[in-house]
């Protein structure tokens, strides 16, 4: 089975901090997505990868940026946390379809 | 760029009786349509996916859902639900997307199945 792993599931982080969301995926997938979910919004794609060092944003990237050093790993960064961050954050991959999803990391900015 | 409509996000039923979750979508070439379902504090599993061939999908656990690409809907349903079936279901379409480098899930608003007793 695929495995998606989001390192945290629940941070709680202090406004303009700097944030890292990690995620780790196990089947050599090409493509990996960072949605945020928000109650009657449903999800909505920030950034996603197709492959190392390449990335593009989704339809909300202000405030966010990327990295993917290594095919298994992308990370969500949050340059100055602030409130209106606060959020449950999805990772995917995908080589094809379908995408599979971690966890979620629940982030509390206060 | 694709739009998912979930008109309802609150759906409340008996146990054993059916259900039916909306979904539709904006008309596209090539889409492939997804149905994920989220049990609390937990992340998305996929329950049934529609990529190609037969119009009528299922799961293992007795969901359906139907393609019908005159009305650009995909309609989950199940004739019998049970208490475990409470979670929110999230419609989800994949396409190329706007930049054409990797195919990109769109997803509805989500529906919250609560299944009374």
């Amino acid at each position: 089975d695929v495995k998606v792993t989001q390192s945290s599931r629940y941070l709680v982080k202090r406004t303009g901090e700097k944030v890292f969301l990690e995620c780790v995926q196990d089947m050599d997938h090409e493509n990996m997505f960072w949605y945020r979910q928000d109650p009657g919004l449903g999800l909505r794609l920030i950034y996603f990868s197709y492959d190392v060092k390449m990335k593009e944003k989704g339809d909300i990237p202000e405030g966010y940026s990327v990295s993917r050093e290594k095919k298994e790993r992308f990370s969500l960064i949050l340059e100055s946390a602030s409130t209106n961050q606060t959020s449950m954050y999805l990772c995917a991959s995908s080589l094809t379809d379908p995408a599979f999803f971690g966890q979620g990391t629940r982030l509390t900015v206060v | 760029a694709q739009s998912v409509t979930q008109l309802d996000s609150q759906v409340p039923v008996f146990e054993e009786a059916p259900v039916e979750l909306r979904c539709n979508y904006s008309s596209s070439v090539s889409v492939y349509l997804f149905w994920y379902v989220q049990y609390p504090n937990q992340g998305l599993q996929l329950l049934l996916k529609y990529l190609s061939g037969s119009t009528l999908v299922e799961s293992i656990n007795g969901f359906e859902a139907e393609f019908n690409k005159s009305q650009t809907s995909f309609h989950l349903r199940k004739p019998s639900v049970h208490i475990s079936d409470t979670a929110e279901y999230f419609c989800a379409v994949s396409d190329w997307g706007s930049s054409g480098s990797a195919r990109q899930l769109t997803f509805g608003s989500g529906t919250q199945l609560t299944v009374l007793p």
